[in-house]
């Protein structure tokens, strides 16, 4: 089952930060995220194991809540380069087989 | 420079034709996935192999059928069963428990 983005859209000025939250119904061994611009591949960001942990680098971090099986991705002092849309992507795993499954994105745009 | 190549980067498919989609990494990954993306929508998986001369079915894949004889290889073939093709369709890899790399991606489209 597909995992649910929220919000779906969100404009900003640059500056200015943004969370964009990703919730599944089911038992999650890891979510990833991903940054797609107009036209091109998803370009992968970061992944979250299972076990609560939070990751990032400067200006964009996430956390997951495995409890909750929620992740949230966190975009500070946003740039223009950061437009495009972000995905989460859900893994479950059984031994060592796991597949991805995507949200349906979060489309953000910065302005000047 | 590894990485994942897709081609044709356009392709344009006839009513009842079949087509195939040529992906390649020398990444070293052992998993593959071959997702389709329509326009203002997510990556639905169509399938994914995790291991040489074996795949599974994703959420989409009637309509579709691939192959793994080589770990470097991962082609996927739209069949005539599949109704409408026409879309962005999108090979990844990755390492056990890493980040997906995606190729550019094939943009179908059908005449």
């Amino acid at each position: 089952q597909q995992p649910v983005q929220s919000p779906q859209a969100v404009i900003l000025r640059e500056g200015e930060d943004a969370v964009i939250n990703c919730s599944s119904s089911k038992a999650l061994y890891s979510v990833h995220w991903y940054r797609q611009k107009h036209g091109e591949a998803p370009v992968f960001l970061m992944i979250l194991l299972k076990g609560g942990e939070q990751k990032g680098h400067e200006k964009i971090s996430a956390s997951f809540n495995e409890k909750k099986q929620q992740s949230s991705l966190y975009l500070t002092a946003s740039q223009l380069s950061y437009s495009g849309t972000y995905f989460c992507g859900t893994e479950e795993r059984w031994g060592n087989t796991g597949k991805l499954i995507f949200g349906q994105g979060t489309t953000l745009q910065v302005k000047p | 420079d590894g990485g994942i190549t897709q081609s044709p980067k356009y392709l344009f498919r006839k009513e009842g034709q079949n087509v195939t989609l040529s992906c390649e990494q020398n990444l070293n990954h052992d998993a593959m996935y071959w997702y389709r993306q329509d326009p203002g929508q997510g990556l639905r998986l169509i399938y994914y192999s995790q291991i040489v001369n074996d795949f599974q079915k994703g959420d989409i894949a009637e309509g579709y059928s691939v192959s793994r004889e080589k770990k470097e290889s991962f082609p996927l073939t739209v069949t005539s069963a599949q109704k409408n093709p026409t879309a962005f369709y999108l090979c990844a890899s990755n390492p056990r428990e890493g980040g997906y790399t995606f190729g550019s991606g094939t943009r179908l489209t059908v005449v």
